[in-house]
């Protein structure tokens, strides 16, 4: 069975920095392109990172700069730093697979990261 | 980066009814294209893809059809679970961008 584990949120300062984690697990993470997904409390979903399986790295124009994807594939894991923290940081950050030819096939049950000033 | 203009934002219907979900691109993305169901309290999941395929284990009372700029989910014959948030999505091209929501309530 594939799952998703994240891990690494909670509360943080802004200005601050963080680094979420997720536990891959049921599936070989190298063969796979990853990312994270992010929702603000009662809002809608924001894509916010993807990684291919060879390290390529893509961002979302509103956190290109601040927020950084890595693998590593031998641990099972992928990661999420944010730094910069800013209010609007906070939300429920989502990981999730992503084969080639299909959607977002799997997500992690979340992690919340809450940003106060 | 492409705009995901999703519709209508909220609907109302009946267990039973046939509703539809629209979603519109602001540029042509083949049919690189997904919808989501989301529960409340709960992470969202994948019900369609490439426009049109079934995710494995969706119920077939779900459909997408779709090519290009637009798209529509359809659930015929709606159950209570069907309660939630619907969302769409392109994979055609980076920044991979959601529409808004479609919050359905039975």
């Amino acid at each position: 069975e594939v799952q998703l584990m994240e891990s690494g949120g909670g509360s943080a300062q802004a200005g601050g920095s963080l680094t979420l984690s997720c536990l891959a697990s049921g599936f070989t993470l190298s063969i796979y392109s990853m990312g994270w997904v992010r929702q603000a409390p009662g809002k809608g979903l924001e894509w916010l990172a993807y990684i291919g399986s060879g390290g390529i790295r893509y961002y979302a124009d509103s956190v290109k700069g601040r927020f950084s994807v890595s693998r590593n594939d031998p641990q099972n894991s992928i990661y999420l730093q944010i730094s910069g923290l800013r209010d609007e940081d906070t939300a429920v950050y989502y990981c999730v697979r992503d084969p080639v030819l299909s959607g977002l096939d799997s997500w992690g049950q979340g992690t919340l990261v809450t940003v106060s000033s | 980066a492409i705009q995901m203009t999703q519709s209508p934002s909220s609907l109302s219907a009946d267990v039973g009814d046939r509703v539809t979900i629209t979603c519109r691109a602001s540029q042509a993305i083949s049919n690189n294209f997904a919808w989501f169901q989301q529960q409340p309290g709960k992470a969202p999941k994948l019900l369609i893809h490439s426009g049109s395929t079934l995710q494995s284990g969706v119920p077939p009372r779900f459909s997408g059809s779709g090519f290009g700029t637009d798209f529509a989910l359809t659930i015929t014959g709606l159950h209570p679970e069907d309660s939630a948030t619907y969302y769409c999505l392109q994979k055609f091209s980076f920044p991979y961008t959601f529409g808004q929501g479609t919050r359905l309530e039975i």
